[in-house]
């Protein structure tokens, strides 16, 4: 079974800065894609980027980017120039391509201080 | 707004009520998705829809549980003879059908639930 394990509950970072989120995750697929989703305060979940196992280029989205390591199964977040709006809870996700299901981690809070 | 919408957004209930939730999801999307989210948790999967056949179920969707998607359009959730231990956001995702470029779901507001 396929399983997601984010290691830090609870992140702060400076507004300004940079942040990485960590995950990782364990599956015997080849083929797969995943995710980074952010749930703020309202609770509606957001796609925030997503990738492919099969590029070896990591994804970038703006100021949020991607370290995909698949030998590793890591696949950590970087937030750079944090903004206030930026707090919300994060959510590392794990989807096989033709599969139905997204398998989550238990999130990691991030605090952004003014 | 094009996303995909829950009804209600909140619900309480008194334990052994039964209660309904409903997802309109994005309207291309064939594929729609439940998830139950309790607090301080990511979302575990529940059950999942290709346009009107509901192709997988977890193990933790009971009997008490029932989806449905009549007419491959909306989607609704009831729970039957309700337990404290239902009391959880519950969520709905769709996404399109093919293609790698399409393998996204996207996510309701969720409907809260909380069983007294």
């Amino acid at each position: 079974a396929q399983t997601v394990t984010q290691s830090q509950p609870e992140m702060s970072v400076q507004e300004a800065e940079t942040v990485t989120l960590s995950c990782t995750y364990d599956t015997s697929e080849s083929d797969y894609y995943l995710f980074w989703y952010k749930q703020p305060p309202s609770r509606q979940m957001i796609l925030v980027i997503r990738q492919e196992a099969y590029k070896q280029q990591n994804a970038t989205e703006n100021r949020f980017s991607v370290n995909f390591q698949k030998a590793a199964k890591s696949f950590s977040l970087k937030i750079s120039d944090s903004q206030l709006g930026d707090a919300a809870m994060y959510f590392c996700a794990y989807g096989v391509t033709s599969g139905s299901r997204l398998t989550f981690g238990e999130g990691t809070q991030l605090t952004v201080n003014p | 707004d094009t996303g995909v919408s829950q009804n209600p957004r909140h619900k309480i209930t008194k334990r052994g009520q039964n209660v309904t939730f409903r997802c309109d999801p994005i309207s291309e999307h064939n594929r729609l998705y439940w998830y139950r989210q309790t607090l301080g948790q990511g979302p575990e999967f529940l059950t999942y829809f290709q346009n009107e056949a509901q192709l997988e179920k977890s193990r933790l969707l009971s009997d008490r549980f029932s989806a449905e998607r009549p007419k491959g359009s909306f989607s609704t959730l009831e729970i039957q003879r309700t337990e404290q231990g239902d009391s959880a956001m519950y969520l709905c995702a769709s996404r399109s059908g093919g293609g790698f470029s399409t393998d996204t779901q996207y996510f309701g507001p969720g409907t809260r639930l909380t069983v007294l």
